[in-house]
């Protein structure tokens, strides 16, 4: 199993408080990824990070931003939390692109376990 | 707004059947295309992936491209009880992100 461990792995918390969601890697893989899932519409990016002080947007980045200082952690943060934010949020890693059309590389995530979020 | 369309299912299937999922995709540019099984509770993980036009063969599991028609499907053959899962189709959306359609539930029942 790749080693990705994300913490914690359920957290009850208020609207308007902040939140961070730990993403460790021990794979020293260059791509890191914050998903969101919720019923109906599937894992959706929210952040991704390409390297070292390097991310990017993805498609539900509005209330979330990230940092990755070190290769090994990606966090994730909800400045001020709502209820549309709760949600199972997984964190990814690739060691490639996406587009390994060589066949050696197939851009593969190793997701980690999960973190639940509730935000009341 | 790239999109990957599944139907949500859930596909109920007898035990040693064959079980079609089927995916759409709405950007023609996209390249890499994979299949990934969810079970309830747990995280995705990766069964299948094509790059090219026709079919893959990885033991039960078959993937089939059509870029023409924007479509990719994953076969199950000989379907089993622990084949129910959720199966979740995803498309290179470019620079390295992928875009994951909502998943189609499988149930095989015995």
């Amino acid at each position: 199993d790749a080693g990705i461990t994300q913490s914690p792995r359920h957290k009850v918390t208020e609207t308007g408080t902040p939140v961070t969601l730990r993403c460790h890697q021990t794979e020293n893989h260059r791509y890191m990824y914050w998903y969101r899932q919720d019923p109906g519409h599937g894992l959706r990016l929210i952040h991704y990070s390409y390297g070292v002080k390097d991310t990017d947007k993805g498609e539900v980045s509005d209330g979330y931003s990230v940092s990755r200082s070190k290769t090994e952690d990606f966090l994730l943060t909800l400045e001020s939390a709502t209820s549309s934010q709760t949600s199972v949020y997984f964190c990814a890693i690739s060691e490639s692109e996406h587009t390994g059309t060589s066949g050696f590389n197939t851009g593969e995530l190793f997701f980690g376990e999960g973190s639940r979020l509730t935000v009341l | 707004q790239k999109e990957v369309e599944q139907n949500s299912g859930p596909l109920s299937v007898p035990e040693g059947a064959i079980a079609s999922l089927n995916c759409t995709y709405s950007d023609r540019g996209s390249q890499s295309f994979f299949w990934y099984r969810q079970y309830s509770g747990k995280s995705p993980e990766l069964i299948m992936f094509i790059y090219s036009n026709g079919d893959k063969e990885d033991g039960r599991f078959t993937a089939q491209l059509n870029k023409a028609s924007q479509y990719v499907s994953l076969l199950i053959r000989d379907s089993q009880p622990s084949d129910s899962a959720t199966y979740l189709c995803a498309v290179e959306g470019g620079y390295n992100k992928l875009i994951f359609g909502a998943g189609t539930r499988l149930a095989v029942h015995p």
